[in-house]
């Protein structure tokens, strides 16, 4: 099925430092979506973006949607260890999300 | 419910067997989609309901899949003669109106077929 180019698909960072991660798409999407997924449970809801070029904050997360509204990416400042899991792009167009692969993020205190 | 609820949270079954997942929506949604997720993928979608309507059935991934919500609340997927392929996490998730309110998903239900 149809999935979205999601990068890194892994990142080992150290505690503290800030992360970054993409989403691109060959379709065009009207609503962009961040979710995060710890093992065992369903995805969790970050940022939802509802508007070509829009930037969007959630505490230390910043999404933004691209102006092609192709792409999008999330930033995580200054990371702790509860940020530890996996993140999922998706995209919205009439009714369903289309996913990215995921970005597994592991944290070393 | 505060939540969506799946159950069971874990099931295995035999090559052959047929199987039953059970989707709690929050209480007043209105739209409801089952998802697939493999191991290490992001959740594929599998079909949509709209109230009690089946509106998109695209992604299920042969006639052995079937899903209803015939009262427009509870939904169940069903998968006949299961397949080491079926093997997968499958979410449930509800939203209360249509387009631009948030996805809520349920835990899952992992599915083992031996």
């Amino acid at each position: 099925g149809q999935q979205l180019n999601q990068s890194p698909q892994s990142m080992f960072i150290q505690e503290g430092e800030d992360v970054s991660m993409n989403c691109t798409s060959s379709s065009i999407f009207n609503t962009w979506l961040w979710y995060k997924q710890d093992p065992g449970e369903g995805p969790v809801l970050l940022i939802a973006l509802y508007k070509a070029g829009e930037l969007t904050s959630n505490g230390r997360l910043t999404a933004q949607f691209g102006i092609t509204r192709k792409d999008s990416f999330l930033n995580i400042s200054a990371s702790i260890p509860s940020d530890v899991g996996i993140y999922f792009c998706a995209g919205q167009g009439a009714q369903k999300l289309v996913f990215g692969q995921g970005t597994r993020l592991t944290i070393n205190p | 419910g505060a939540g969506v609820s799946q159950s069971p949270r874990y099931k295995v079954a035999k090559r052959g067997q047929d199987v039953a997942l059970r989707c709690d929506p929050i209480s007043g949604h209105v739209s409801l989609f089952w998802y697939q997720q493999a191991l290490g993928q992001g959740p594929e979608f599998l079909t949509y309901f709209q109230n009690e309507a089946q509106l998109d059935k695209s992604g299920l991934p042969s006639d052995r899949f079937f899903a209803e919500r015939p009262e427009g609340s509870v939904s169940t997927l069903k998968i006949q003669r299961t397949q080491q392929e079926d093997s997968a996490v499958y979410l449930c998730a509800s939203r209360m109106g249509t387009g631009a309110s948030p996805l809520h998903f349920g835990n899952g239900t992992r599915l083992t077929v031996t």
